[in-house]
């Protein structure tokens, strides 16, 4: 069975802080996908992964092909940060979904 | 661009109403989703589509029937309302080729509430 689990699932952290989530997944999942989801429920695209690492402002994303794992880094983060956070799978069709990482950064 | 319109944003329906949702992209994307979100969980797929004229089911397809007549239309429709479909619903697209990698966009997301 394809599946994607994120960790943690909640973290709190305070401004400036280097921050860091984690996606494991199984096989048979082409591409890693990181989306952020805002409180008032939008969902945005950050990045798409099938090797390597991405970077966009204070974003970086990495994936280890061997180990089936990728993770989300924040760095010096701020409170507008604060977010779900989410990666799924792309296999085929459809993508599969983690359960998300709510990220509370405060002042 | 508009990329990903979904109408309406907000509705309240009786138990037993029926009513249709709508999702419309302008990128020629061949692949199309829908999903609800639940207060507190994640993303659930209800149907897809991997092109004009085709549907599929997803995880959670009961009381939902979808279409998709024109490529950049898919329609989400419930048939008879239930306070189990209360829900925020998100239609998603992306580009066909190579599509595992494509990159995902999201509507809004229509807020739906059944009394």
């Amino acid at each position: 069975k394809n599946e994607v689990e994120q960790s943690p699932q909640n973290l709190t952290a305070q401004e400036g802080e280097f921050i860091t989530i984690n996606c494991s997944y199984s096989v048979g999942i082409s591409a890693l996908h990181w989306l952020q989801q805002h409180p008032g429920g939008g969902i945005v695209s950050l990045f798409m992964l099938s090797s390597g690492k991405k970077k966009h402002g204070r974003l970086i994303a990495t994936i280890n092909i061997q180990e089936k794992h990728s993770s989300l880094h924040i760095t010096a983060s701020h409170p507008r940060d604060s977010a779900v956070y989410i990666c799924a799978g792309g296999s085929n069709y459809q993508l599969i979904w983690g359960a998300g990482t709510k990220l509370i950064i405060k002042p | 661009n508009a990329g990903v319109t979904q109408t309406p944003k907000f509705r309240v329906l009786k138990t037993g109403q029926s009513m249709t949702l709508l999702c419309a992209q302008d990128m020629n994307h061949e692949y199309m989703y829908w999903y609800r979100q639940d207060p507190g969980m994640g993303l659930r797929l209800i149907h897809y589509s991997v092109g004009e004229g085709t549907t599929a089911k997803g995880e959670v397809p009961d009381g939902y029937n979808v279409s998709r007549l024109k490529k950049q239309n898919f329609l989400l429709g419930l048939e008879s309302a239930a306070p189990s479909q209360t829900s925020v619903y998100f239609c998603a697209s992306r580009a066909g080729t190579g599509s595992s990698g494509n990159t995902i966009y999201f509507g809004e997301g229509s807020w739906l509430t059944v009394v």
